[in-house]
């Protein structure tokens, strides 16, 4: 079964500073997706960024960018630039290609933006 | 174009009521996932379908739980006798082909007294 860890249960950073988020993942195939996903306090969760494991160069968003180590088994996320709006949960997610390619989230990371 | 749409938002009920979930994918998404979130936690699998087929079904998803997907549409979800232990955000999410993106709901946040 795949597995996905985020170890680090808050985080804080100043606002215009660059933070990463740390999310590790398990699992013995080789093609799949990663996700970041964003859930502010609203609660409506919302795409930030995306991965193909078969693609060796790191997604960007804008401000968002990702560090994705296959081999590690390793994706954070760099959130560069801080804004208020950026304060909400993270949570990192996997999902395998194929038919179902249902999601395995992490328990996600709490962010803090300090003005 | 309108993302997903679920409905009630919120929804009250007290231990051994039965409460139905709706939600409403975007119109050219054919396969749909339901979620369940407990405070703190990252959401959980329950169930998915494509088109109006369900295909797989999480332990998680008891013998309490239903869901229906008629005309390959919207899609219900039926808890039937509640449990305080079912108090939890009920998240939908779409999408359109195998590897495209989930786009998730607002999510139906129910409350078991």
């Amino acid at each position: 079964a795949q597995t996905v860890t985020q170890s680090q249960p808050e985080m804080s950073v100043q606002e215009a500073e660059t933070v990463t988020l740390s999310c590790t993942y398990d699992t013995s195939e080789s093609d799949y997706y990663l996700f970041w996903y964003k859930q502010p306090p609203s609660r409506q969760m919302i795409l930030v960024i995306r991965q193909e494991a078969y693609k060796q160069q790191n997604a960007t968003e804008n401000r968002f960018s990702v560090n994705f180590q296959k081999a590690a088994k390793s994706f954070s996320l760099k959130i560069s630039d801080s804004q208020l709006g950026d304060a909400a949960m993270y949570f990192c997610a996997y999902a395998l290609t194929g038919a179902n390619s249902k999601l395995t989230f992490g328990k996600g990371i709490t962010l803090s933006v300090r003005p | 174009d309108t993302g997903v749409s679920q409905d009630p938002r919120h929804k009250i009920t007290k231990r051994g009521q039965n409460v139905t979930f709706r939600c409403d994918p975007i119109s050219e998404h054919n396969r749909l996932y339901w979620y369940r979130q407990t405070l703190g936690q990252g959401p959980e699998f329950l169930t998915y379908f494509q088109n109006e087929a369900q295909l797989e079904k999480s332990r998680l998803l008891s013998d309490r739980f239903s869901a229906e997907r008629p005309k390959g549409s919207f899609s219900t979800l039926e808890i039937q006798r509640t449990e305080q232990g079912d108090s939890a955000m009920y998240l939908c999410a779409s999408k359109a082909g195998t590897r495209d993106t989930q786009y998730f709901g607002p999510g139906t946040r129910l409350t078991v007294l």
